[in-house]
């Protein structure tokens, strides 16, 4: 498959605490991207990293990759009620240029 | 604020009515998308538009037909269209290999 299986399926925290979500793959990857989601709205893209790279920062937004267990993972640092939605990681895998979604993190931040 | 303009935000039709979907960008981006997303599921791409032309189909039917009559607008045809299409509709687009830009979507409703 060319879809990203995403862990968990749903977190829930408090607000300052950290969240950690976890996105595995099988397939040769050129690029991994995450998007967040709030409900009913459209994606917006929040950190894409490439295959030759191994962490990148924005923000509270931490993301690593590792191509040898072909695993991504997004922190969230210092969680805040406005961070809750749903997260999506997608792949790009070699030699396609479509982007295929995982199933998603439903994240919720208690104030 | 997104750059991507998705019209109209939500619609109810009956399943012998016919309507269209709206999507445009000023993004200069060359690769527009339909995605189409049910409740607490990833999106699931439909059509892929590359420099106006359609070069991928992902097995929809033909109760749906996508248009894009120039590089800033797309549109997606509905006629006849069954309950089980009831969904969120979104329209990307981006640079090959690269980001997505999502619209807000068009949360559709069909009875």
């Amino acid at each position: 498959s060319q879809q990203g299986e995403e862990d968990p399926q749903a977190l829930s925290i408090q607000e300052g605490e950290n969240a950690t979500m976890n996105c595995s793959y099988k397939t040769s990857i050129n690029n991994l991207q995450w998007y967040r989601q709030n409900s009913g709205r459209g994606l917006v893209h929040l950190i894409l990293i490439r295959s030759n790279e191994r962490e990148k920062h924005s923000g509270r937004l931490r993301v690593t990759l590792d191509t040898s267990k072909k695993s991504s993972s997004l922190l969230i640092t210092a969680s805040r009620a406005a961070d809750t939605a749903s997260y999506f990681c997608a792949l790009l895998p070699g030699g396609s240029y479509i982007p295929t979604f995982g199933r998603g993190t439903s994240l919720i931040v208690h104030p | 604020d997104t750059e991507v303009t998705q019209t109209p935000k939500h619609l109810v039709m009956g399943m012998t009515n016919k309507k269209s979907l709206k999507c445009e960008q000023h993004m200069g981006h060359r690769a527009m998308y339909w995605y189409k997303q049910k409740a607490k599921k990833p999106p699931e791409l439909m059509f892929v538009y590359s420099y106006e032309k359609l070069s991928i189909n992902e097995s929809v039917p033909s109760r749906f037909s996508p248009e894009c009559p120039n590089s800033s607008l797309l549109n997606l045809h509905l006629h006849a269209l069954q309950p089980e299409d009831s969904a969120l509709y979104l329209c990307a687009t981006g640079a090959t290999n690269e980001k997505l830009f999502f619209g807000s979507g068009t949360q559709l409703s069909v009875l």
